[in-house]
């Protein structure tokens, strides 16, 4: 079954500065790849998604990555704020475990990110 | 906007209680999803629905069954609370359209004790 690391647990930068979190993965490739937010107490949001096929996706001060090669995903935030703080979470298509439809997602443990003012 | 809601944000129940936990979305999606999150274990998935009736295992079904009677509706159920099942958990649902198939869609969460 797929395996997923995100890099560190949790993470605190300067406000302003330009956060990087890290997903990595084994085994298979998946088709695509998603970030969520999660704030303390309230279900995840899904953030960006990019697909095996694209290299980089963009959403106003969000950047994530995907190099096949590596087998890893980095998700920027720019600029950061305080009101980025929050968990960040990986999640990935099951592949080829997956039942017809089901469109199953298997999810990193998260990165805590702490914004510092 | 996709809504998600879940019917308690928290409950305390007995070890031994059967336990409902109720979710309902408003955008038609054909997927639902129970998780249960845990400090240092993150998401898990619990069980899956792909259509009313319909109903699939996910990695950690033990202890828990489900019900889907209507497309907006998953019921988790606990049928025996114990107290490992103390826990936040989480429905998600998802459409099944071509493009915005992958993306999840959760609800607040219910953060269940059991005592």
């Amino acid at each position: 079954s797929q395996k997923i690391e995100q890099n560190s647990e949790a993470l605190n930068i300067q406000e302003g500065k330009t956060a990087t979190l890290t997903c990595n993965y084994t085994n298979y490739s998946p088709a695509y790849l998603q970030w969520y937010r999660q704030d303390p107490g309230r279900g995840p949001v899904f953030l960006l998604l990019i697909r095996e096929n694209e290299k980089e996706k963009r959403k106003e001060r969000l950047k994530v990555t995907f190099d096949t090669t590596l087998k890893q995903s980095l998700f920027h935030i720019t600029a950061s704020q305080p009101a980025d703080s929050a968990t960040y979470l990986c999640a990935l298509d099951i592949g080829p475990y997956s039942g017809a439809g089901s469109y199953q997602l298997t999810f990193g443990k998260g990165t805590k990110l702490s914004v510092i003012p | 906007d996709v809504k998600v809601t879940q019917s308690s944000r928290y409950l305390v129940k007995r070890t031994g209680e059967k336990v409902f936990l109720e979710c309902v979305q408003d955008m038609d999606h054909e997927n639902m999803f129970w998780y249960r999150q845990d400090p240092g274990l993150g998401l898990r998935l619990i069980y899956f629905s792909y259509d009313v009736k319909m109903k699939e295992k996910g990695d950690i079904p033990e202890g828990y069954s489900v019900s889907r009677e209507k497309k907006e509706r998953f019921s988790l159920i606990l049928e025996s609370a114990s107290t490992n099942q103390t826990s936040m958990y989480l429905c998600a649902s998802s459409d099944v359209r071509t493009g915005v198939e992958e993306t999840q869609y959760f609800g607040p969460g219910t953060r269940l004790l059991v005592l």
